[in-house]
């Protein structure tokens, strides 16, 4: 069964970096598929942050991209995020999950809610 | 980008009802690249379909997915009470933007 765990801050200060960490447990990472985060607002709807590779390619939303950066562990089987500059707006649980490209999500962490805050 | 647009924003029906929720991409969805998730509070989204009309594993078919260009349906052929919760369509056939709808509310009557 194929399970992916968050891990990171919960509390973040305006201006600095947001940093998560995705373990991901069986499967292997180096056997293909994207991996991916996506954050939701407290309240609000979903917005696709961006998806990589276990050769490290990655796909970022253009309207973040200037801010995010993915990385790929294979050696430890987990992926991470980071998002500079927060502010108010990053706040969001943000979610892990593995992009199958051609049938969608197929699996999802539990969510990790991250506050920008002073 | 693609925007996506749900309807209705809210949908109020009794267990043992159909429901039919829409999803409108303001172009062509390439491939039919349009996935359908469940949420319910304070839990991960789960695919209920992808391609426009492939069940994902475990998906009781009483969830069926239809559609193609710029129109999709998901329809809930009886509700159980289990199925109330929000629904979003996805779409990701636009590399390398992914974009969701706003979703729908599927609420007790």
């Amino acid at each position: 069964q194929v399970q992916l765990q968050e891990s990171g801050p919960g509390l973040v200060k305006p201006s600095e970096t947001l940093s998560l960490t995705c373990v991901v447990s069986g499967y292997s990472l180096t056997n293909g598929y994207y991996w991916g985060w996506i954050r939701q607002p407290p309240g609000k709807g979903l917005e696709w942050i961006g998806s990589i590779y276990h050769s490290g390619s990655t796909h970022y939303n253009p309207s973040l991209k200037s801010r995010v950066t993915m990385s790929v562990d294979t050696s430890k089987n987990q992926f991470s995020l980071k998002l500079r500059s927060v502010t108010a707006a990053d706040t969001a649980v943000y979610f892990c999950a593995r992009d199958v490209k051609a049938a969608g999500w197929d699996y999802w962490g539990q969510g990790n809610l991250v506050t920008v805050s002073s | 980008d693609i925007v996506l647009t749900q309807s209705p924003g809210t949908l109020s029906l009794s267990p043992g009802e159909r429901a039919t929720l829409s999803c409108r991409a303001s172009e062509t969805v390439s491939s039919n690249y349009l996935a359908w998730y469940q949420q319910k509070p304070g839990q991960a989204p789960r695919i209920l379909i992808h391609g426009a009309s492939s069940r994902a594993t475990g998906i009781p078919d009483r969830f069926s997915g239809s559609g193609s260009g710029t129109d999709f349906t998901l329809t809930i052929s009886r509700l159980e009470p289990e199925d109330f919760a929000v629904y979003y369509c996805q779409q990701y056939g636009s590399s390398p933007r992914i974009t969701f709808g706003q979703g729908t509310r599927l609420e007790i009557k």
